[in-house]
């Protein structure tokens, strides 16, 4: 069975400041595609990046970079020099390769005061 | 480009009834996943659909049924409603099947029941 583990389940920062997403998973597969999405008080669920399981290199894109690192199951999302509309609920999720299924963590809200 | 589209936003139930919602991919894609959310939570996976086929089906009762019609809109089914269906129900489109698709989510339908 696949898990995802978001141990923060709110995280409060000042404008400005680095924040860290934690971002565990569980899975048996070999082949599977990791995920961050962005949930902002509006509601909709907003992609932000994907990862597939044999491409551990780190992505930057702007203030936002990711780890994905394979021998500590983890995924993490860093956001650098956090603005107020940063502030959202953010989502992990895990897919499996055809079945369709993807499982999400329970989300980290995130706000950043000014 | 289109996005995706939910119907009805709110809907109030008494226990014991049945409910529709509806769902239209966005442009281009011909898969639906549904999701419900309970508050304080993430999503959870209840099915997908892929070219009307359910491709895929998350730890939910038969009393959640689906289908997807030959322009890839969806409907989710629940029948004999339970106070615990009290949640928002998500709609994603994809580009296909596969685990390795982003989804675009729609902004929910928010079910209670009473």
């Amino acid at each position: 069975a696949q898990k995802v583990t978001q141990a923060q389940t709110e995280i409060s920062v000042v404008e400005k400041e680095d924040v860290t997403l934690d971002c565990v998973y569980e899975t048996r597969d070999t082949t599977y595609y990791l995920f961050w999405y962005k949930q902002p008080p509006s509601g909709e669920l907003v992609f932000l990046i994907r990862r597939n399981s044999f491409d551990e290199q780190n992505e930057i894109s702007g203030r936002y970079s990711w780890n994905f690192q394979k021998s500590t199951s983890s995924f993490n999302f860093t956001i650098t020099a956090s603005q107020v509309v940063d502030s959202a609920v953010y989502f992990c999720a895990l897919s499996e390769t055809n079945a369709g299924k993807s499982t999400f963590g329970d989300g980290t809200t995130l706000t950043v005061k000014p | 480009e289109t996005g995706v589209t939910q119907s009805p936003t709110h809907l109030i139930k008494t226990r014991g009834q049945q409910v529709t919602l509806r769902c239209s991919s966005q442009s281009g894609h011909n898969t639906v996943s549904w999701y419900q959310q309970a508050l304080g939570q993430g999503p959870q996976f209840i099915f997908q659909y892929y070219r009307e086929e359910e491709n895929g089906r998350g730890n939910f009762p038969p009393r959640f049924s689906g289908l997807q019609f030959p322009n890839y809109s969806s409907e989710l089914n629940v029948n004999a409603l339970e106070l615990d269906d009290s949640a928002l129900y998500l709609c994603a489109s994809s580009r296909s099947r596969g685990g390795d698709n982003e989804q675009f989510f729609g902004p929910g339908t928010r079910l209670t029941v009473l």
